[in-house]
């Protein structure tokens, strides 16, 4: 069954922290995206990368980086993570183009304390 | 940015009835796609129509797409309590390589047993 897993279904950091979210998918799909979640403003996308050592800022890129150096992998990094970045993070991989899908993680709940 | 708006934000059902959920959008469209989100869970794709097509099946699914007023529906028929779900509908403004989807704020349904 092919998947996006994401390192951890949940965490819980301290403000100032650097925080790595790992994500992988077998699927050997080029692109890969990151957004949060948030209620009442939906899904919203930070990163997204369409090949390996790619990357393009989404829509709220401020305070976040990425890492591609393997196709299969995509992490997201909180430089030094604050409470306002208390949220569910979802990684997501496609094929190049948008008629076939996301494929979905199951989501990290990130709290920040 | 948000493309999409969905309506109504929340719907509660009874097993058996059917759940009709709105998603409007800005601009052209290449492809509309509808995604599922189990509670908090990683959001699963449903469908896709494309915007040369009006209505698409899918077992108890029905999408249309009105591209002159810039808006789709999905229709669940005869609804389960499995059903209950938050919905997302997400745009793709073209289909070419660096293609990406934007989604709308989701329209949460409960279908009581």
């Amino acid at each position: 069954d092919v998947k996006v897993t994401q390192s951890s279904r949940y965490l819980v950091k301290r403000t100032g922290e650097k925080v790595f979210l790992e994500c992988v998918q077998d699927m050997d799909h080029e692109n890969m995206f990151w957004y949060r979640q948030d209620p009442g403003l939906g899904l919203r996308l930070i990163y997204f990368s369409y090949d390996v050592k790619m990357k393009e800022k989404g829509d709220i890129p401020e305070g976040y980086s990425v890492s591609r150096e393997k196709k299969e992998r995509f992490s997201l990094i909180l430089e030094s993570a604050s409470t306002n970045q208390t949220s569910m993070y979802l990684c997501a991989s496609s094929l190049p183009w948008t008629g076939n899908g996301y494929t979905f993680g199951s989501g990290t709940r990130l709290t920040v304390v | 940015s948000q493309q999409g708006e969905e309506d109504p934000q929340a719907l509660s059902i009874q097993e058996g009835e059917n759940a009709t959920m709105n998603c409007s959008y800005k601009t052209s469209i290449n492809n509309l796609q509808w995604y599922r989100q189990n509670s908090g869970r990683g959001l699963v794709h449903l469908i896709l129509i494309r915007s040369n097509e009006r209505e698409k099946h899918s077992g108890r699914l029905r999408v249309t797409l009105d591209t002159s007023k810039k808006s789709s529906s999905l229709l669940i028929t005869a609804s389960r309590a499995a059903d209950t779900a938050s919905y997302f509908c997400a745009t793709a403004v073209t289909y070419n390589q660096g293609g990406k989807l934007i989604f709308g704020q989701g329209t949460e349904l409960s279908v009581k047993p």
